[in-house]
C-alpha cells in the first residue's frame, strides 16, 4: 500500500519557537494533502487542505499565519507552527490521497508536539 | 456543514462477542466512507473503504456497510479479540475527509 511518512514523530520545544513538521508521500505523487490536529481523547479535526503549487485552504477557526502550510512538490507538504504556545501542544497528522478525490486516503504516523 | 457522529462513544465487551459500531453523517453527498483504527498515541490504520456506489466491504472479521441515502454506516466485528481494543473512527469523503467522534473499544479476556 501507499506510504506516507511524517517527521519528526515527537518534538518538544520552548514557548515562542517555531516547529516544522514534514509529510512525505514515499511511493506516489499527491496533488492534495490534508493536515489534521487531534487533542487527547478527541477525534481528528481538519486544519487545512494543502494543494501542490498553490495556497492552502484553511478551515474556519484555524489561523493561517500561525500554521503555515507549504506544498512545494508532489511528494512533500510541510506544516510550520509559528511562535508555538502550550495550547498548541497536540498530535498533528497528515494524509495524502492516492487517486484524486475518490481515492483512499493514507495517513502518516503523526507528530506529537509538546510546547513547554 | 458535514457532521459525523459515532455511537457508542465507548464499549467494553468480553472476548468472543460480535460487535456493531455505528456511524451517521448529515450530508449524503459523499465520494466514499472509510473506517480506521487508532491505537493510543499512534497514527491511523485504514480498515475498510466503501465507495458511494457500494453497499458493503469485508476484510477478515470486519464487515462495513453503507446506506448513503440514510446517512449511516456500520462496522461489524466478528468474534472480537483483546487485540481489537482501540479507537475506531469513521470518516466521510467529499472534497475533504471529515472524521467522526470515535468509538473506544475495549475487549477483555
Amino acid at each position: 500500500g501507499a506510504v506516507v511518512s511524517q517527521h519528526p514523530s515527537r518534538v518538544i520545544c520552548k514557548s515562542g519557537t517555531s516547529v516544522k513538521i514534514e509529510c512525505r508521500s514515499l511511493d506516489f505523487q499527491a496533488t492534495t494533502m490534508f493536515w489534521y490536529r487531534q487533542f487527547p481523547k478527541q477525534s481528528l479535526m481538519l486544519m487545512a487542505t494543502s494543494n501542490e503549487g498553490s495556497k492552502a485552504t484553511y478551515e474556519q477557526g484555524v489561523e493561517k499565519d500561525k500554521f503555515l502550510i507549504n506544498h512545494a512538490s508532489l511528494t512533500l507538504s510541510t506544516l510550520t507552527v509559528t511562535s508555538a504556545h502550550p495550547e498548541d501542544s497536540s498530535f498533528y497528522i497528515c494524509s495524502a490521497s492516492l487517486k484524486g478525490a475518490a481515492g483512499e486516503l493514507f495517513f502518516g504516523e503523526g507528530s506529537r508536539l509538546t510546547v513547554l | 456543514k458535514q457532521e459525523v457522529t459515532q455511537i457508542p462513544a465507548a464499549l467494553s465487551v468480553p472476548e468472543g462477542e460480535n460487535l456493531v459500531l455505528n456511524c451517521s453523517f448529515t450530508d449524503s453527498a459523499i465520494y466514499n466512507l472509510q473506517w480506521f483504527r487508532q491505537d493510543p498515541g499512534k497514527g491511523l490504520t485504514s480498515l475498510l473503504l466503501i465507495q458511494s456506489s457500494q453497499r458493503e466491504q469485508t476484510s477478515g472479521r470486519l464487515n462495513a456497510s453503507l446506506d448513503k441515502s440514510s446517512g449511516r454506516s456500520t462496522l461489524y466485528i466478528a468474534a472480537s479479540q483483546p487485540g481489537d481494543s482501540a479507537t475506531y473512527l469513521c470518516a466521510v469523503r467529499a472534497d475533504k475527509l471529515i472524521f467522526g467522534t470515535g468509538t473506544r473499544l475495549q475487549v477483555f479476556p
